[in-house]
């Protein structure tokens, strides 16, 4: 079984300013990893996945995210928020290969981008 | 691509009561999942299928709740005797299937399930 650690349930960050959300897991196997993105009353948008190569990924709306395995890290940057990104981030993760697709979520990070 | 659709959006209800959710995955998907979600927390996966096929159910799903989908297409979540822990948004998601397992999910909106 595969679970997600959010270390920050609330970020608050200037506008402009960088944002860090952490995300640990813990699995017995090998994980595919995702970041979604959640506005309010809507379903999950993916932002980036890593699957594998390269550690560091990129995304849609300027954000990347960096996979460390001896860590067991994907932690998610941007270097400059707007407004707009106010959301609640979710980290998941699901079995790599043909058990995949099934996704395990960790708790969520409410980022408030404050002008 | 239409994407996941989901209704109704809103349902409000009182405990003891019925309640069915229907999900329209994307055309051609043939994973088809149900998570939950209460306020501020994860998506908890339910289920999914498979096709027709339900393929995997969580320890969450309590015989109170039952899913199917019946031709491979939509899918309906029912819930009998609601309890007021029912009470959360009800997510479906779907997916190209098994030849494309690492195609990430797509989800609805969401359907918010208020118990009174």
């Amino acid at each position: 079984a595969q679970s997600v650690t959010q270390l920050d349930s609330q970020v608050p960050v200037f506008e402009e300013a960088p944002v860090e959300l952490r995300c640990n897991y813990s699995s017995s196997v090998s994980v595919y990893l995702f970041w979604y993105v959640q506005y309010p009353n809507q379903g999950l948008q993916l932002l980036l996945k890593y699957l594998s190569g390269s550690t560091l990924v990129k995304g849609i709306n300027g954000f990347e995210a960096e996979f460390n395995k001896s860590q067991t890290s994907f932690h998610l940057r941007k270097p400059s928020v707007h407004i707009s990104d106010t959301a609640e981030y979710f980290c998941a993760v699901s079995r790599s290969g043909a058990a995949g697709n099934k996704l395990t979520f960790g708790g969520g990070t409410r980022v408030l981008v404050k002008p | 691509d239409t994407g996941v659709s989901q209704n109704p959006r809103h349902k409000i209800t009182k405990r003891g009561q019925n309640v069915t959710f229907r999900c329209d995955p994307i055309s051609e998907h043939n994973r088809l999942y149900w998570y939950r979600q209460t306020l501020g927390q994860g998506p908890e996966f339910l289920t999914y299928f498979q096709n027709e096929a339900q393929l995997e159910k969580s320890r969450l799903l309590s015989d109170r709740f039952s899913a199917e989908r019946p031709k491979g297409s939509f899918s309906t979540l029912e819930i009998q005797r609601t309890e007021q822990g029912d009470s959360a948004m009800y997510l479906c998601a779907s997916s190209p299937g098994t030849a494309f397992y690492n195609s990430p999910l797509h989800f609805g909106n969401g359907t918010r399930l208020t118990v009174t």
